[in-house]
């Protein structure tokens, strides 16, 4: 089906472990985006892509890492994960148009460092 | 630095109401503005996007308006049904840049009793 997936939906780790969150869309949307979602910060963006091979950081982007060798996935790397980081994280995407294209997202994945 | 406010953080009303979402916005130099119902453990659906030379955008029982010059947008739910009942974010693009890059508040959690 046609959308956005993000994998896994649900993951626990521990600190100092790397970890990599999957998002893959189907429509062949130009931008992708990272959010974390925390109570009391509401969305915030980690990173975002115009295009594969083409991203920039975000709000938020320190003990993050990203990458975009092809246009349909964008994942998102804890490469030494800390409690700071448990959060839920959505991925998004949308075309650049004229201002009148809206983003969507996928279902998140929720992310629990012990 | 752009701000997005909503108020209230929670409206609990009785099925049939008519009621009215708040979100203002700090700088008036916007791309567009989105709203966006979460339900738990789920992701973001868009409902309405206004590009910044609209003022207002409707579908269905849902109505949006936007006053740029005041930092104000609306979201209007007529004849609130249970199923109304999620958290409802309002998010800005910001200034003239194509990026894409949103920018949320931290939602009303509207719950709709039967």
């Amino acid at each position: 089906d046609a959308g956005i997936t993000q994998s896994p939906r649900y993951k626990i780790t521990e600190t100092g472990r790397q970890v990599t969150l999957m998002c893959h869309q189907t429509w062949s949307h130009s931008y992708m985006f990272w959010y974390r979602q925390d109570l009391g910060h509401g969305l915030r963006l980690i990173y975002y892509s115009a295009a594969a091979d083409i991203t920039d950081k975000g709000e938020v982007p320190d003990g993050y890492v990203v990458s975009r060798s092809k246009t349909e996935n964008f994942p998102l790397t804890l490469e030494s994960a800390t409690r700071s980081q448990t959060s839920v994280y959505f991925c998004a995407s949308s075309e650049p148009g004229q201002g009148n294209q809206p983003q969507h997202f996928g279902d998140g994945t929720r992310l629990s460092i012990l | 630095k752009q701000e997005v406010t909503q108020i209230p953080a929670a409206l609990s009303v009785p099925e049939g109401e008519n009621l009215v979402l708040n979100c203002s916005f700090t700088d008036s130099a916007i791309y567009n503005l989105q709203w966006f119902r979460q339900d738990p453990g789920k992701g973001l659906t868009s409902l309405l996007l206004i590009q910044s030379s609209q003022r207002e955008q409707t579908s269905g029982r849902l109505n949006a308006s936007l006053d740029k010059s005041s930092g104000r947008s609306t979201l209007y739910i007529a004849a609130s049904q249970p199923g109304d009942s999620a958290t409802y974010l309002c998010a800005v693009r910001a200034g003239s840049s194509n990026t894409g890059k949103l920018i949320f508040g931290q939602g009303t959690t509207l719950q709709v009793k039967p």
